[in-house]
């Protein structure tokens, strides 16, 4: 496996279940992020870990728990979801967030597709 | 905050001719990052092009070159000799240099391109 995989790629659930999303990088970057991509808006950053520490959590409700054991894996832990979570989730990667430059760019995986019932 | 804008929900052009996609942006900052992305029905996104707000000359990559007008905050695209592949939602984005902004990647609403042969 080559740059950022994500699993699974479609997801059904529905608002009782817990499931959990996955994404390895194969970049050997130390930040890791997720976003939510829904139909007609800009993508939004929902959590970033650099060196396995969370950085940032933009205001995301507690139903998404995201779970960094080391700098490659990063979980998002979905609980109680509600249907407007139903959305397009992307992870990325970066070297990290401290280093300067527009070439510390952010490589993304493929997405999970997630419809919530 | 920043904030990205792309007008153009949708666009298209002929294979092998050009076209450009708009994108503007909102900033009190002097020292950014400006992004290209690409996102194709595969889903993966990737980075098409970059542009350092210090330097004045615009960036090219191949058959994409971009459009950087600070004073205006504006950064588009243009895409020469379209190809079919070329096909995809394309995304601007921004990105600061410092601060506590500094690693996010601020999105704009995407802009689907159609390519027809």
């Amino acid at each position: 496996e080559t740059g950022v995989t994500q699993t699974p790629r479609h997801l059904v659930m529905g608002m009782t279940n817990k499931k959990s999303l996955k994404c390895e990088q194969h970049l050997g970057h130390n930040a890791m992020y997720w976003y939510k991509q829904s139909a007609k808006k800009p993508l939004e950053l929902m959590f970033v870990y650099n060196f396995k520490e969370q950085t940032e959590n933009n205001s995301v409700p507690s139903r998404f728990s995201p779970e960094c054991p080391n700098s490659s894996h990063l979980f998002l832990h979905l609980h109680t979801l509600q249907p407007e979570d139903s959305a397009l989730y992307l992870c990325a990667s970066s070297q990290d967030i401290g280093t300067s430059g527009a070439y510390n760019e952010q490589f993304f995986g493929p997405g999970t597709r997630l419809t919530v019932l | 905050a920043q904030t990205v804008t792309q007008s153009q929900p949708e666009m298209s052009v002929q294979e092998a001719e050009t076209v450009t996609l708009s994108c503007t942006y909102d900033t009190s900052e002097s020292d950014y990052y400006l992004f290209w992305y690409k996102q194709p029905p595969s889903r993966q996104m990737i980075l098409v092009i970059r542009q350092e707000a210090y330097k004045q000359q615009n960036a090219t990559e191949n058959r994409f070159s971009v459009n950087f007008q600070k004073a205006a905050k504006s950064f588009s695209l243009k895409i020469s000799d379209s190809q079919l592949g070329d096909a995809a939602m394309y995304f601007c984005a921004y990105r600061s240099a410092w601060g506590t902004s500094y690693g996010k990647l601020t999105f704009g609403q995407g802009t689907i391109l159609t390519v027809h042969p």
